[in-house]
């Protein structure tokens, strides 16, 4: 079974440029979570679907970061503009209803110059 | 070898040896605590969970530990081998509200050869 994918595994731009990120969860996992992890430091909910409901986006910063979940399947998470305090590493996690666990992709390493 | 969680975040364990790694959990309402393992340049992957109805778990050369007198949580690797090292994280659930899980700071275990 394919596990979460996510894509691109690697990003840099210049600070005030735009970005997305594309996420790919496990077939059949209708709950779908973005986190973002600093350097040496767990991973922090952004916003978590069920289905293509936004269920907790109380972490998301609405200003500069939307996500959308159109069909309740892929995800994307976009930053428009991006600041250097941005640089981190944005992970998408899936899990399903018969089920409490998460998991994850590899990850988007994000960098901001 | 053991740690102190948040005040040691670094273990240096021999390989053969058992290890411990500890957490100090916030909420007393939390029911549900996952460890999860995250290797350098990966996502974290899910080794084993509890609930807080129990004390204690066991899965493949792992024990969850769990003591809601003091909010701590520990995981107990048996044997450990070079391939274990990795940030370790702790992770509650609280029982309310969306269900959110929060994520501890991690553990960095080092396997000594």
């Amino acid at each position: 079974e394919a596990g979460v994918v996510q894509s691109p595994r690697y990003k840099i731009i210049e600070k005030k440029q735009p970005v997305a990120f594309w996420c790919n969860p496990i077939s059949g996992h209708n709950t779908l979570y973005w986190y973002l992890q600093n350097l040496g430091q767990g991973p922090e909910l952004l916003i978590r679907y069920e289905n293509e409901e936004a269920v907790d986006d109380s972490q998301l910063p609405k200003d500069r970061f939307s996500a959308e979940r159109l069909k309740g399947v892929d995800s994307t998470l976009k930053i428009q503009p991006a600041e250097l305090g941005d640089s981190a590493v944005y992970l998408c996690a899936s899990s399903s209803d018969n089920t409490d666990t998460q998991y994850f992709g590899p990850g988007t390493r994000l960098t901001v110059l | 070898g053991e740690s102190v969680g948040l005040h040691l975040p670094t273990l240096s364990v021999q390989e053969g040896d058992n290890s411990i790694i500890n957490c100090a959990y916030s909420n007393s309402a939390s029911d549900y605590f996952i460890w999860y393992k995250q290797e350098s340049g990966k996502g974290p992957q899910f080794i084993i969970d509890i609930r807080s109805n129990m004390d204690k778990r066991q899965g493949q050369r792992v024990t969850v530990l769990l003591n809601k007198t003091v909010k701590h949580l520990s995981l107990q690797i048996a044997a450990t081998q070079p391939g274990d090292s990795a940030v370790y994280f702790c992770a509650e659930r609280f029982s309310g509200g969306y269900q959110k899980v929060t994520f501890g700071i991690g553990t960095k275990l080092q396997v000594i050869p």
